[in-house]
């Protein structure tokens, strides 16, 4: 069974729509979470972390349901540029990373 | 500039003829790392390093050889590449104290034919 476990998507929303993706996890000892973005044809690079009691930044909101061994990211408000690749992510003794979720945003 | 450098940025080469991706961080960072990604398959590590002269292996070694007899610098290795090594690599690396996060370099597409 793979460590981290993401929808792949795509997700094909307009300008201005909110939306959502989940992520679980396999390992319940699992210490922290991340989740990380990939523009297209580019290196991932850390977006926020995903604390306890929740993490917003802007538009962005991420969240950690321990005993349900999930968590989310929510982006309010979408903009063309927020069209990438979303990676959850879940560190361990090391990180592992999920396969990705593909965001692309309509005018 | 921090960064992450990876050299080539694209290969081309063939079956069992050797190869050496070069990586190199100039942050001073104690982990690096080495991740391959393929359609459908995400990120999976290769190899990575907590230290100078320690290196441990990913989730998908096989075919694969790392050095690291510098801090700075972690190269990949491929004896003898086989054409299901084609992929995107990327390296990493972080301070040991904040691994996630990770600063990744630029990637390097490898095509073996």
């Amino acid at each position: 069974r793979k460590e981290v476990e993401q929808d792949p998507g795509p997700f094909n929303v307009p300008e201005g729509a909110t939306v959502a993706f989940n992520c679980t996890y396999s390992n319940s000892a699992s210490q922290s979470f991340f989740w990380y973005r990939q523009d297209c044809r580019k290196e991932p690079k850390l977006l926020m972390s995903v604390y306890s009691s929740g993490n917003e930044d802007g538009r962005f909101t991420a969240q950690l349901n321990r005993a349900s061994q999930y968590i989310s990211l929510l982006i309010r408000d979408s903009k063309l540029s927020d069209s990438a690749t979303y990676l959850c992510v879940v560190k361990e003794n090391n990180l592992f990373f999920g396969t990705g979720t593909r965001l692309t945003v309509i005018p | 500039e921090a960064q992450v450098t990876q050299n080539p940025r694209y290969l081309i080469t063939v079956t069992g003829k050797k190869l050496t991706v070069t990586c190199s961080q100039n942050m001073n960072h104690e982990y690096m790392s080495w991740y391959r990604q393929d359609p459908g398959l995400g990120l999976r590590q290769i190899y990575y390093s907590m230290n100078v002269e320690v290196t441990d292996k990913g989730d998908v070694p096989e075919g694969y050889k790392v050095s690291r007899k510098e801090k700075r610098n972690f190269p990949l290795i491929l004896e003898s590449p086989s054409p299901n090594q084609t992929s995107l690599y990327f390296c990493a690396s972080s301070p040991l104290a904040a691994l996630y996060e990770q600063y990744f370099g630029p990637g390097t597409r490898l095509t073996v034919t």
